[in-house]
């Protein structure tokens, strides 16, 4: 099982490039998130989805746009890249909401913004 | 903010010994979860805790919830150096769909 699978794992943008973070599970999970982690700042939340077909803004939504594609894929998008977006993202899905359930998180993607 | 503060910010003790770290929230929860993250991967769920449960257990891990105080701690008995980790609480709030996380405590277990 290969669990929450996310890609790329590394990347570096310049400033205004834009980029899709790609995010997919084989667990057949209803509700998928993405978090960007900072130092010191623990986990943020900037977009889920609690079922396939809809689309939450999270505490930082500033800057990115997501689409829910099917089931099982959930992808990130920043239009125009900034430096504060330099960080580590992780996509998580849990079979029912995350206040019911425990998430299961990909590896990340630790994205540098210049 | 509903986010959870976890303390100590790092801990660091020897093999053998336990570990202890503490979680505080804000507002009223529906449960409360712990996960771990090892350096440079994604988290992975430890345990869960409901809010009419005061104490769980899993293998060598203990988590107590007190609502009155609105905390939770979690220790780690008979630490080894692979508990070597970020240790994260995240909150579910009642009328709310996703978890709040903490900052986390790290930990250091030498051998």
């Amino acid at each position: 099982n290969a669990g929450v699978t996310q890609t790329p794992k590394f990347q570096v943008l310049k400033t205004g490039q834009s980029m899709t973070l790609q995010c997919a599970q084989d667990m057949n999970h209803n509700s998928m998130y993405w978090y960007r982690q900072d130092p010191g700042m623990g986990l943020r939340l900037i977009y889920y989805s609690a079922s396939e077909g809809t689309t939450d803004k999270g505490e930082v939504p500033n800057g990115y746009n997501v689409s829910r594609l099917n089931k099982r894929e959930f992808s990130l998008r920043l239009e125009s890249a900034a430096p504060s977006q330099t960080s580590v993202y992780f996509c998580a899905s849990s079979e029912v909401d995350q206040g019911a359930s425990e998430a299961f998180f990909g590896q990340g993607t630790r994205l540098t913004v210049v | 903010s509903q986010q959870g503060e976890e303390d100590p910010q790092a801990l660091s003790i020897q093999e053998g010994e336990n570990a202890t770290m503490n979680c505080s929230y804000k507002t009223s929860i529906n449960n409360l979860q712990w996960y771990r993250q090892n350096s440079g991967r994604g988290l992975v769920h430890l345990i869960l805790i409901r809010s009419n449960e005061r104490e769980k257990h899993s293998g060598r891990l203990r988590v107590t919830l007190d609502t009155s105080k609105k905390s939770s701690s979690l220790l780690i008995t008979a630490s080894r150096a692979a508990d070597t980790a970020s240790y994260f609480c995240a909150t579910a709030h009642s009328g709310y769909s996703t978890l709040t996380f903490g900052k986390g405590t790290m930990l250091l277990v030498s051998p």
